[in-house]
Parts: structure tokens; C-alpha cells; sequence
């Protein structure tokens, strides 16, 4: 059983451009979250998607935006990224919103 | 608003000496508590969580955690540790209208032989 897989694994861009990241849910998950771990503190909440619509969202601006997909796949995109943006970006999945979050390896994210 | 507070945020210790990493929670409404690990250059790892019922919640790898509602802790323990348990640990809350977790800032476990 596949647990939670992201691509890229490593990315680099430079400030201003754009970046999408890939997210597919464990099977059987329905629901999928996004997390920013900046490097020595824990993770942070971006926002949630469920039955393909944000469910909640973090404290994060505009320029960070997602999509779900119908086989419960997720994306996030990241706009005119900035220096602070590099980070270890995480997917976790569930099946429905309440119950206990299953994470990825992650996607690291180096903004230069 | 709920939040964590991990007490240290490094905890050297010796093989087969115990560890109890601590943890302190804020929130207004019922919580439900969790404990992760991370090992160099990976995602995090379910290690246990409470949700309901018992407060003592066995974990994977011979980890428990304690549920003390009145003193808002979660702490994390380990009778003897291996060399393999060397990570960063991180405990987060979820509840009441929040499907999302809040995490701590976690504390760097190391075993040294």
C-alpha cells in the first residue's frame, strides 16, 4: 500500500518565479493538507482541501494557492516566490477532515 | 487559538538511559494531542496520539505519552532509547473547528553511545 508520494523532491528557483508542487494521497484518503517547515521549526499550516474545495487555511498570503483534484490528488503553487519561501513543504493526507494526518517525505523547496 | 510548547529544544542522552521529552498545550476547546518524529532529511511519522478515553497512549518503537488535562501536558517517554532513536520529535494539537495541526518547535533527540 503506497503511502503519501510528492514531486518533486528537490526544487531551485529564483525570486520571482513561479513553482507547483504534487501531492497523491494514501489510498483510501479523501481529504489533503499543506505544511511549510522552514528549517529548525515545525511545521506550519497552509491549508486544506476537501471534496476539492479549501476547507481552512493558514496565515499565509495570496500568493500561496492550491487545487484537489476528483482522484483526491493536490496541488500547491506558489507565486513571485520570495528568499523566505525556501522551505521543506509537506503533504499529509486523511480520509475526511477530523482523522489523523499521514505525511509525505516532502518537497525541498530552495528559493535563490 | 491553540498552541505548543516543546520545553527543550535539545535533549542529548545516553544509550539505554530513559527520556521523557516534554510537551505543554494550549487550546479552549477538547484537544486531540499527537507525537511525531522526523528523521534527517524525511517527513514526519506518526508515533502515537490521543484522542480519547485512556490517557496513557502507547506508541510505536516503546513510546508512550501521558494525557494531563489539568496541567495541559503531553510528554513523551522512552524507558531505554537506542542509537536509531536519534530525530527530532514534534508534539501538535488539532481540535474544535481546527482541522489543521499546530505544532511545537520540536526537540532534537540524540543518543550518543
Amino acid at each position: 500500500d503506497a503511502g503519501v508520494t510528492q514531486s518533486p523532491t528537490h526544487l531551485i528557483k529564483t525570486r520571482g518565479q513561479q513553482v507547483t508542487l504534487r501531492c497523491s494521497p494514501k489510498s483510501g484518503h479523501d481529504t489533503v493538507s499543506w505544511y511549510q517547515q522552514a528549517l529548525g521549526q515545525g511545521p506550519q499550516f497552509i491549508f486544506q482541501y476537501y471534496e476539492e474545495e479549501e476547507r481552512q487555511r493558514g496565515n499565509f498570503p495570496d500568493r500561496f494557492s492550491g487545487h484537489q483534484f476528483p482522484n483526491y490528488s493536490s496541488e500547491l503553487n506558489v507565486n513571485a516566490l520570495l528568499l523566505g519561501d525556501s522551505a521543506l513543504y509537506l503533504c499529509a493526507s486523511t480520509y475526511g477532515p477530523w482523522e489523523t494526518q499521514y505525511f509525505g517525505p516532502g518537497t525541498r523547496l530552495l528559493v535563490l | 487559538a491553540q498552541s505548543v510548547t516543546q520545553l527543550d529544544s535539545q535533549v542529548p542522552v545516553f544509550e539505554e538511559a530513559p527520556v521523557e521529552l516534554r510537551c505543554n498545550y494550549s487550546s479552549s476547546v477538547s484537544v486531540y494531542l499527537f507525537w511525531y518524529v522526523q528523521y534527517p532529511n524525511q517527513g514526519l511519522q506518526l508515533l502515537l496520539k490521543y484522542l480519547s478515553g485512556s490517557t496513557l497512549v502507547k506508541g510505536i518503537n516503546g513510546f508512550e505519552a501521558e494525557f494531563n488535562k489539568s496541567q495541559t501536558s503531553f510528554h513523551l517517554r522512552k524507558p531505554s532509547v537506542h542509537i536509531s532513536d536519534t530525530a527530532e520529535y514534534f508534539c501538535a494539537v488539532s481540535g474544535g473547528s481546527n482541522y489543521k495541526l499546530t505544532f511545537g518547535k520540536g526537540t532534537l533527540l540524540t543518543v550518543n553511545p
